[in-house]
């Protein structure tokens, strides 16, 4: 299977509420990736965690990373219905500069 | 600053049919340059990727082909669509600094009849 699972493939939730979405790899990385894709466009970068990194902040987005799980986590507080978007993990690798995608979870924020 | 353009935005084809995409980057030199495709709802798959002018590499064996003849653009092409080509199609670049930081375009939907 791919590099960089999503779960859950989609979510769905109220505005105000907190989203969680979690990302799983399965080999060594140098950093993980987060984007966001609103529906028909294309990806936009979010943030990035190193792999000597446990936890990022970027204004409502949180990002944690466990190396020994080899799983990531993005945090969105507070969300709005303008979250609402496809959300990506992409991992990239010791060697290179390709990114390795996930399937992506589709959040829907409720007004 | 940099940008990055894609078109067209949409295009139908027909089955058999030649393509060309293309998608140019403004205000850096020599970026990475990488094209994916997007099935419906699905995560992006990478199909090819250029680290400098006439430098292609293929990442799945298939109907498509690319071409970099300048240093900021990037060319997707197919001498005969099939249905199965239909799809999203993602231009992305880097600096190729080592962060992997991607920056991509707006993209292009393909539909192949």
């Amino acid at each position: 299977s791919q590099q960089g699972e999503e779960d859950p493939q989609a979510l769905s939730i109220q505005e105000g509420e907190n989203a969680t979405m979690n990302c799983s790899y399965k080999t060594s990385i140098n950093n993980l990736q987060w984007y966001r894709q609103n529906s028909g466009r294309g990806l936009v970068h979010l943030i990035l965690i190193r792999s000597n990194e446990r936890e990022k902040h970027s204004g409502r987005l949180r990002v944690t990373l466990d190396t020994s799980k080899k799983s990531s986590s993005l945090l969105i507080t507070a969300s709005r219905a303008a979250d609402t978007a496809s959300y990506f993990c992409a991992t990239l690798k010791g060697a290179g500069n390709m990114l390795t995608f996930g399937g992506g979870t589709r959040l829907m924020v409720k007004p | 600053s940099q940008t990055i353009h894609q078109w067209p935005a949409t295009l139908v084809q027909p089955v058999g049919s030649p393509l060309s995409l293309e998608c140019t980057v403004e205000g850096t030199s020599n970026p990475n340059l990488y094209w994916y495709r997007q099935a419906a709802g699905r995560g992006l798959q990478l199909l090819f990727y250029s680290v400098g002018i006439g430098q292609i590499s293929s990442e799945v064996p298939q109907n498509l082909s690319a071409s970099r003849p300048q240093d900021r653009q990037f060319i997707l092409s197919s001498k005969k669509l099939l249905l199965s080509d239909s799809g999203f199609y993602l231009c992305a670049w880097d600096s190729g600094q080592g962060r992997g930081e991607q920056f991509f375009g707006p993209g292009t939907r393909l539909t192949v009849l």
